[in-house]
């Protein structure tokens, strides 16, 4: 069954810090893979998407890595600040179905303390 | 560009009755999906549609309905709504199907008693 997993599922970091969020999934033939952050109360916004040909993609502070040998991927938030405080959440489309079926892990729940 | 646009964003609903969720997106995009979101258990896809006229079955249909008449609209029904179904639900689109990132709503909360 393709699964995708998400430790630790809180973190709690002072400000300034840098910080990695892991995701991991199971059958490496994926298409992509897309990091979204999701602030209580509403709806998903996506961070960042890595085709299954890509190493990393990087936006601003963040920077998301994709191993599919080992099946992992890791969201690389730099200088955290207490507006990075919200739920990310790590979702996958394989091969063989319709690539717009997302499986989802349950999230990592961030605060960054001021 | 109003994105993708879902209504209600709360609903509360007695066992048995049915209502449908609306879900609209002015992008174009061909791809669109319905998702639910309970704690601890993330989000799990209901129904998902690859262009006007088609849908097919995500990992949680029961008691769940779709139709796709037209490339912007992707309404959600529920034949008779039961506690279960509690939940809060979003709905997403995508220009092509996995190789642009996905576009969600903001949801609709529903709640049956």
């Amino acid at each position: 069954k393709q699964e995708v997993t998400q430790i630790p599922a809180a973190l709690s970091v002072p400000e300034g810090e840098n910080l990695v969020l892991n995701c991991s999934f199971t059958d490496s033939a994926i298409y992509n893979l897309q990091w979204f952050r999701q602030d209580p109360g509403k709806g998903l916004t996506s961070l960042l998407l890595i085709q299954s040909s890509q190493r990393e993609q990087t936006s601003g502070r963040l920077n998301a890595s994709l191993d599919k040998s080992s099946g992992r991927s890791t969201l690389y938030i730099a200088a955290s600040q207490p507006g990075d405080s919200a739920t990310y959440l790590c979702a996958v489309s394989w091969y063989g179905g319709a690539t717009n079926k997302l499986i989802f892990g349950t999230g990592t729940l961030l605060a960054v303390q001021p | 560009n109003a994105g993708v646009t879902q209504t209600p964003k709360f609903q509360v609903l007695k066992t048995g009755q049915s209502m449908t969720l609306q879900c609209a997106q002015d992008m174009n995009h061909e791809y669109m999906s319905w998702y639910r979101q309970d704690p601890g258990m993330g989000l799990r896809l209901i129904h998902y549609s690859v262009g006007a006229g088609i849908t097919d079955q995500g990992e949680v249909p029961n008691g769940y309905n779709v139709s796709r008449s037209t490339t912007e609209d992707f309404p959600l029904r529920l034949l008779s709504a039961a506690p279960s179904q509690t939940s809060v639900y979003f709905c997403a689109s995508t220009l092509q199907g996995g190789g642009t990132e996905a576009f969600f709503g903001q949801g609709t909360r529903l709640t049956v008693v």
